[in-house]
């Protein structure tokens, strides 16, 4: 139980396209998810906390008009990279943990995404 | 920064156990204990968690010092796919809250 897929698992686009990255629970319900960055050989980061049905809360230094986050069902949440620039490559990885609050997160497989 | 302290990296030989230590000496009393992995080019894998007890499930056991200051992960019998990043944190309830905070983790290699 308890799978977060994401979708795709990998992108390649040009300077100043915007991309749209899915995570989906797929098993469970949940309120909230999370989105991280994780750049070459480096840990994961914490970007920003979507909520459904309203406002996610972005952490320090992350551009909320830059990551457009929408979490519109209890099972779906995006991440929007708007005008995409070299410096926004990198991997992005969702995770949700369902309602029960002593549930673990778990996480998608990532998108791998590449800006020419 | 990470609340933990993990060795940078560590070697195990395949069907041996695998210990991996971590050090959490500013854990509060309501922060569980946290340990996911990484494969290369993967999302993390939630391995197990525990607040004071020792833990086991399928996939390894947890063992929590009688202080909580440091807790180790042990994989019983390692194999070449366990070969990973292994990240321990410690978060209040850690699943809704999306407070983790990961570290640089220890990367172990299992060899034949």
């Amino acid at each position: 139980g308890a799978v977060v897929s994401q979708h795709p698992s990998w992108v390649i686009c040009k300077s100043g396209t915007s991309v749209k990255i899915e995570c989906r629970s797929l098993d469970f319900q949940a309120t909230t998810m999370f989105w991280y960055r994780q750049f070459p050989k480096q840990s994961l980061m914490l970007m920003a906390t979507s909520n459904e049905g309203s406002k996610a809360t972005y952490e320090q230094g992350v551009e909320k008009d830059k990551f457009l986050i929408n979490h519109a069902s209890l099972t779906l949440s995006t991440l929007t990279v708007t005008s995409a620039h070299p410096e926004d490559s990198s991997f992005y990885i969702c995770s949700a943990s369902p309602f029960d609050g002593n549930q673990p997160q778990h996480f998608g497989d990532g998108t791998r995404l590449s800006i020419l | 920064d990470a609340k933990t302290t993990q060795p940078p990296s560590m070697d195990c030989a395949e069907g041996r156990a695998a210990n991996l230590p971590c050090n959490h000496s500013t854990i509060s009393g309501n922060e569980y204990v946290y340990w996911y992995r990484q494969i290369h080019s993967q999302g993390p894998q939630y391995i197990i968690h525990g607040l004071k007890n020792n833990e086991t499930n399928e996939m390894a056991s947890l063992i929590i010092t009688e202080d909580r200051k440091s807790s180790t992960l042990i994989l019983p019998h390692a194999t070449l796919r366990d070969t990973a990043v292994y990240y321990c944190i410690v978060s209040l309830l850690g699943g809704s809250q999306g407070n983790l905070i990961f570290g640089k983790g220890t990367k172990l290699s299992v060899k034949p």
